[in-house]
């Protein structure tokens, strides 16, 4: 599976969109992008995935650029409960997860 | 519906002593994984079932490490005469099917202890 690169950490005020950049300059062509987060002492949550188009569900928005090499994860009105560790992972025929060492969101109120 | 359930949440044990660690994944889902994850460390894959074919225990870290899936449902992971290293927290995956696309879906975690 292909190596991701995000930013160690990022912040952003309540209520105004977070933007959460990925990395995937090896990314092939049957690899997926996925996006979990983990909230202290929790396990992963899953938040959205995609393949080519862009994707958005009722947490997030996922948008990936037109090679493939790099993605952003958006949450459009962020709140202090989506203060986590957000993990971008590339996965293609491999049902072993390999989380990397993310980017830690804080939300300041 | 109900997502992945893990229990105990947590678990203090001393060392040398049995554990088994429980996990109900979400109902219809044939995939079941384990990980573990280490404090301040990335997620650790252990073993994964699916269906009725042989269950893939390449990342078991020893043969004090064991786990079953009865019933094609519930798995139970169970660590023999635990070492301090094996503290970490166990995490219980579950998937609709395996492959590519395929989204899994975690319970809470086991916190087990060895003192």
């Amino acid at each position: 599976d292909a190596k991701t690169t995000q930013p160690t950490s990022m912040d952003c005020a309540e209520g105004r969109a977070a933007n959460l950049p990925c990395n995937h300059s090896t990314i092939s062509g049957n690899e997926y992008v996925y996006w979990y987060r983990q909230i202290h002492s929790q396990g992963p949550q899953y938040i959205i995935h995609g393949l080519k188009n862009n994707e958005t569900n009722e947490m997030a928005s996922l948008i990936i650029t037109e090679d493939r090499k790099s993605s952003t994860l958006i949450l459009p009105h962020a709140t202090l409960r989506d203060t986590a560790v957000y993990y971008c992972i590339v996965r293609g025929s491999s049902y072993k997860l390999i989380f990397g060492s993310g980017t830690r969101l804080l939300v300041r109120p | 519906g109900a997502g992945v359930s893990q229990s105990p949440s947590n678990k203090v044990t001393e060392k040398g002593k049995d554990v088994e660690l429980r996990c109900d994944p979400i109902s219809g889902h044939t995939a079941l994984y384990w990980y573990r994850q280490s404090l301040g460390q990335g997620l650790e894959f252990l073993i994964y079932f699916q269906g009725n074919s042989a269950p893939d225990k390449s990342g078991l870290p020893s043969d004090r490490f064991s786990a079953e899936r009865t019933g094609g449902s519930v798995s139970t992971l169970t660590i023999q005469r635990t070492q301090q290293e094996d503290s970490a927290v166990y995490l219980c995956a579950s998937s609709f099917r395996t492959g590519e696309g395929d989204t899994q879906y975690f319970g809470p975690g086991t916190r087990l202890t060895v003192l």
